[in-house]
């Protein structure tokens, strides 16, 4: 069962501009997370946000979490051929350590 | 630290075939679980395990075992290969809080004819 979905699907910006990805989901969660994954790598771990918290910061990313409306969104800034990748939310509602990935989200960077 | 090694990178199996993926990893990490990857699709949990001798299915088990028999190790088992496996498998791990920041290997891409 897919829990979270990333929209769009697919971004296409220039170099130095904001890219704005954002993540639905359909139940109560205890946290949610973003990773990256490069063409033909593993992901690598971005940001965790809590069910506590509203807005979280890291260098040029910024993740917001709206519990009322089950979603959230993740800002990069400023961005940089080498943010060229696919980004997944991971929610965490408690249920045995599983988390619940979306489809992705495909950022291109455009020089 | 190498993190979390995958081995082999690429898998081309018959169907019927047996094999087993490699994972191991380096960091101490008391959770693994293995994912797979689909076009379109959101990762898609296999099996885990929160530590030595202790394993449990995920959201896609069946033609898949594992076990851990120490904390470094999680080898998955593909019992009898099917096209329907064919996918990019990930193995991942993480320390306490279980699940938070889990740390992937660079996957094993597996072919079914």
């Amino acid at each position: 069962s897919q829990q979270g979905e990333e929209d769009p699907q697919a971004l296409s910006i220039q170099e130095g501009e904001n890219a704005t990805m954002n993540c639905s989901y359909k139940t109560s969660i205890n946290n949610l997370q973003w990773y990256r994954q490069n063409s033909g790598r593993g992901l690598v771990h971005l940001i965790l946000i809590r069910s506590n918290e509203r807005e979280k910061h890291s260098g040029r990313l910024r993740v917001t979490l709206d519990t009322s409306k089950k979603s959230s969104s993740l800002l990069i800034t400023a961005s940089r051929a080498a943010d060229t990748a696919s980004y997944f939310c991971a929610t965490d509602a408690g249920s045995n350590y599983q988390l619940i990935w979306g489809a992705g989200t495909k950022l291109i960077i455009k020089p | 630290n190498a993190g979390v090694t995958q081995t082999p990178k690429f898998q081309v199996l018959k169907t019927g075939q047996s094999m087993t993926l490699q994972c191991a990893q380096d960091m101490n990490h008391e959770y693994m679980s293995w994912y797979r990857q689909d076009p379109g699709m959101g990762l898609r949990l296999i099996h885990y395990s929160v530590g030595a001798g202790i394993t449990d299915q995920g959201e896609v088990p069946n033609g898949y075992n594992v076990s851990r028999s120490t904390t470094e190790d999680f080898p998955l088992r593909l019992l009898s290969a099917a096209p329907s496996q064919t996918s990019v498998y990930f193995c991942a791990s993480s320390s306490p809080p279980i699940g938070e920041k889990l740390f992937f290997g660079s996957g094993t891409q597996l072919s079914v004819l």
